[in-house]
């Protein structure tokens, strides 16, 4: 079955300090892995996807995103964090067309 | 370009009356796919429209319906409204509909039953 987990449900960072988001997924065929940022009240933005190819990716604002095929695992980086980071991060897997599996989300928390 | 827009943005309903959502997706895109967002379930994946036929749909009782019309623009419908109904509904378009696609999220109706 397909599912998407993200272990963490919500992390505190100080500012400037680096961050791993955590995302693990089940998935019978090759995944199409994506991140999403949703801002309170808003949608969600896209931030990084990854197909194939190398498998650490590049997004906006600064962010990375690793695929592991062997852990199964896409964790979503940032050298650095800003105020502005602050949101709700989720990790899903392309299923098809415009639906996805998500995970539950990691709620992150930017301190000064 | 314009992006998704979903209206309204905020609704308010009584339990057992019925709402129609409307989503207007991105000129030139096709594929609208709804999700139901909620505090302890997350994001729930209930149907995909693409020219105006329903490709996919979640797991979610018939009193959830869609449609597309044939300038992409969608609606969603739920009828006989129940308290656990009140979510943020959002709507995501797509130019196709690989599993490839990358998908614009609107900012969503936030739909209140009481």
């Amino acid at each position: 079955a397909q599912s998407v987990t993200q272990p963490d449900i919500h992390i505190t960072v100080s500012e400037g300090a680096s961050l791993e988001l955590r995302c693990n997924y089940s998935y019978g065929a090759t995944p199409y892995l994506f991140w999403y940022v949703q801002s309170p009240g808003q949608g969600l933005q896209l931030l990084l996807k990854y197909f194939s190819g190398d498998t650490l990716v590049q997004g906006i604002k600064g962010f990375e995103a690793e695929f592991k095929r062997s852990q199964s695992s896409f964790n979503l980086r940032k050298p650095s964090v800003h105020w502005s980071d602050a949101a709700e991060y989720f990790c899903a897997v392309g299923a098809s067309g415009n639906q996805f599996y998500f995970g539950t989300g990691t709620s992150l928390t930017v301190i000064p | 370009k314009a992006g998704v827009t979903q209206t309204p943005r905020y609704l308010i309903k009584t339990r057992g009356q019925q709402v129609t959502l409307s989503c207007s997706p991105i000129s030139g895109h096709r594929s609208v796919s709804w999700y139901q967002q909620t505090p302890g379930q997350g994001l729930q994946f209930l149907f995909e429209y693409f020219s105006e036929t329903q490709r996919n749909k979640g797991n979610f009782p018939g009193r959830f319906s869609g449609r597309q019309f044939s300038n992409s623009r969608s609606e969603m419908n739920v009828s006989t409204l129940e308290l656990g109904d009140s979510a943020l509904y959002l709507c995501a378009s797509s130019s196709g509909t690989g599993r490839y696609t990358e998908a614009f999220f609107g900012q969503g109706t936030r739909l209140t039953v009481v």
